[in-house]
């Protein structure tokens, strides 16, 4: 059984980066057919995919966070890590960390994910 | 940008039939996908690849994809069913997710 576990500080002030790590046990990040990513939900909101790794490292990033995202991988500790930088108060959310199934051509669902960690920006 | 669509609420008297849709350009030539989420907890899915049903999910649980619709039907919808579901799509190399359903069983 993949579990998926985020960990990282839950206050960032406003203009810093936001840094999150998640580790994978139960199953290999070096998988071909998984893609490794990040999603987040505001508070009393909807999902909002932010980007995700594959283990050769990669990258696929939302449109609209794109010029602040960085995502990594660690294949040798088994985790992908988030950088999110410049946040405001409107990149308050829970984070989660899941693990997307992807074929040759393209990628469909999201079949594990983490418990979520709540991340605050405030001063 | 891809965008899919669903209605902020869906209210279902408990026994019925719930469905709860989700539109957008095209749609039945992407894989649609469906999650559960319950107050507090991660989103489970439920439904993959148009139709299929993990394993765990009850029977209850369907889904469709045509034209530019998508469709999760909960038939029998149960007390326990009440949650929030999304419908997620993978499009131009990005995943795109609904903008949620609050399913109500009243």
């Amino acid at each position: 059984q993949v579990q998926l576990q985020e960990s990282g500080p839950g206050l960032v002030k406003p203009s810093e980066t936001l840094s999150l790590i998640c580790s994978v046990s139960g199953g290999s990040i070096s998988g071909s057919t998984y893609h490794w990513g990040w999603i987040r939900q505001p508070p009393g909101k909807g999902l909002e995919w932010i980007g995700s790794i594959y283990y050769s490292g990669s990258t696929y990033y939302n449109p609209s966070l794109k010029s602040r995202v960085t995502i990594s991988v660690d294949t040798s500790k088994n985790q992908f890590s988030l950088k999110l930088s410049s946040v405001t108060a409107a990149d308050t959310a829970i984070y989660y960390c899941a693990r997307t199934y992807c074929s040759t051509t393209s990628c469909s669902e999201i079949d594990y994910w983490g418990q979520g960690t709540l991340v605050t920006v405030s001063s | 940008s891809y965008e899919l669509t669903q209605p902020p609420s869906v209210s279902v008297s408990p026994g019925q039939t719930a469905s709860i849709s989700c539109s957008g350009d095209k749609l039945e030539n992407k894989y649609v996908c469906w999650y559960q989420q319950k107050p507090g907890q991660s989103p489970v899915l439920v439904i993959y690849q148009d139709s299929k049903r993990l394993s765990g999910i009850p029977e209850r649980f369907s889904g469709s994809n045509s034209g530019n619709t998508a469709t999760l039907t909960i038939r029998g919808t149960q007390a326990m069913d009440e949650a929030d579901y999304y419908c997620q799509a993978w499009g131009s190399s990005t995943v795109v997710f609904g903008g949620g359903t609050k399913l109500t069983v009243v």
